[in-house]
């Protein structure tokens, strides 16, 4: 089993839709989960970042982590072409300055 | 966010030659930089971690021979792949930290060995 898993997708819906993406852990001992989104060769870019349980909303964007089922999702309100991109959820033990351990990325495109 | 930069974002060599990737954090000191390697349509599998000053700790399956990893400066780390073949041929991508919950990612390396 590996220490992330991300359904790869690819995902597509239309401008306006409400994307749910989703990630599941094995490693209990994960404090720090974040979400990043990489644009086609390009470096990966912070979106989200949760320190443990619970829900953090930044804009369109809603991040849910629940520790307990080992489960992490973002949400994208209202979703729009600029958002087509891969996004990348990773978690740490102890937060930035400790490595990341990524999930495959799920490959997203909004049709308008 | 803070910025950080890779160079050369584009590299072609022959196989056996050897070529150096540079990662600067321009405008926060980095007290941690991190190499990935990411292949098409995989996700970023870390490489090695490297403090200022000191050795660099390599993944598990790394060469440390193979992939010559310097953190001389706070805001420099570079990456050399010593005889290099084709199936070195991905992206390659720096993040640093310094200190915080974020790692700020580079815009990647792109090497293809002939």
């Amino acid at each position: 089993q590996k220490e992330v898993e991300q359904d790869p997708g690819p995902l597509s819906v239309p401008e306006g839709a409400i994307v749910s993406l989703n990630c599941t852990y094995s490693n209990s001992a994960f404090q720090y989960f974040m979400w990043y989104r990489q644009y086609s060769r390009k470096g990966p870019e912070l979106l989200m970042y949760t320190y443990s349980s619970g829900n953090k909303e930044d804009g369109r964007f809603t991040a849910q982590v629940d520790k307990s089922s080992k489960y992490i999702s973002l949400f994208i309100r209202d979703s729009q072409p600029s958002d087509s991109a891969t996004y990348l959820c990773a978690m740490s033990l102890q937060g930035g300055s400790e490595k990341l351990v990524f999930g495959k990325g799920t490959k997203l495109t909004v049709n308008p | 966010g803070a910025v950080v930069s890779q160079h050369p974002s584009r590299v072609i060599c022959k196989s056996g030659t050897s070529v150096k990737i540079e990662c600067r954090s321009l405008d926060f000191q980095a007290t941690t930089m991190f190499w990935y390697r990411q292949f098409p349509k995989q996700s970023l599998m870390l490489m090695a971690t490297s403090n200022e000053g000191s050795k660099a700790t390599y993944e598990q399956g790394v060469e440390k021979d193979k992939f010559l990893i310097n953190h001389a400066s706070l805001t420099l780390s570079t990456l050399t792949v010593t005889s290099a073949h084709p199936e070195d041929s991905s992206f390659y991508i720096c993040s640093a930290s310094g200190g915080a919950y974020e790692q700020f990612f580079g815009p990647g390396t792109r090497l293809t060995v002939l």
